[in-house]
């Protein structure tokens, strides 16, 4: 089974930190995702990342930034968290051929700054 | 840009009961993939289904089908002989094919499905 592994369930952090979110994949995926899940908004994607040191922005990446530096890595950063980042962040995984187009998610950070 | 629209954000149904979920979606492309996911209250989400836009035949995974109207932009999921494991946050999703860049899921906002003893 595919297994995408997210550091952290629960985080805590202060206004003005540097926050890092890690997450991990164990299945050789090219293709990696960073979203924010906040109610009745659904997912949204912040980041994403098609190979090694390779990303591209989603739709919500201001205030994020992300680090691809080994193939089953992906890390958002918060460079100064914000009571606005306040939210569940979801990483997934994708194998890059177009066959098998299914994304594998892991169980979620969630993250409360105060 | 692509969007997607899950009108009920609540629904509840008794055990056993059969239940359809709304989806809805805008855009100008002709090929295309659909989703269901499911994302119950431990927060793993999971592929409960998919569909590519050129099949015309509706895709089935045991309890779960959909009804998917291309014309209409419409991809509804039913979920027959409901059970109290299927109680979770459902998103529909969609994926447009093209370079690998341009692979990304829009989700809808996501309902949440009880199902009641």
């Amino acid at each position: 089974d595919v297994k995408v592994t997210q550091s952290s369930r629960y985080l805590v952090k202060r206004t003005g930190e540097k926050v890092f979110l890690e997450c991990v994949q164990d299945m050789d995926h090219e293709n990696m995702f960073w979203y924010r899940q906040d109610p009745g908004l659904g997912l949204r994607l912040i980041y994403f990342s098609y190979d090694v040191k390779m990303k591209e922005k989603g739709d919500i990446p201001e205030g994020y930034s992300v680090s691809r530096e080994k193939k089953e890595r992906f890390s958002l950063i918060l460079e100064s968290a914000s009571t606005n980042q306040t939210s569940m962040y979801l990483c997934a995984s994708r194998t890059g051929g177009a066959a098998k187009n299914i994304q594998y998610f892991g169980a979620g950070t969630r993250l409360s700054v105060l | 840009a692509q969007t997607v629209t899950q009108s009920q954000p609540e629904m509840s149904v008794q055990e056993a009961e059969t239940v359809t979920l709304s989806c809805t979606y805008d855009t100008s492309e002709n090929n295309y993939y659909l989703f269901w996911y499911k994302q119950p209250p431990s927060r793993q989400m999971i592929l409960v289904i998919r569909q590519e836009a050129y099949k015309q035949q509706n895709a089935t995974e045991n309890r779960f089908s959909v009804n998917f109207q291309k014309a209409a932009k419409s991809f509804s999921l039913k979920i027959s002989d409901s059970q109290l494991g299927d109680t979770a946050m459902y998103f529909c999703a969609f994926m447009k094919l093209g370079i690998q860049g341009a692979q990304k899921l829009v989700f809808g906002q996501g309902t949440r499905l009880t199902i009641n003893p």
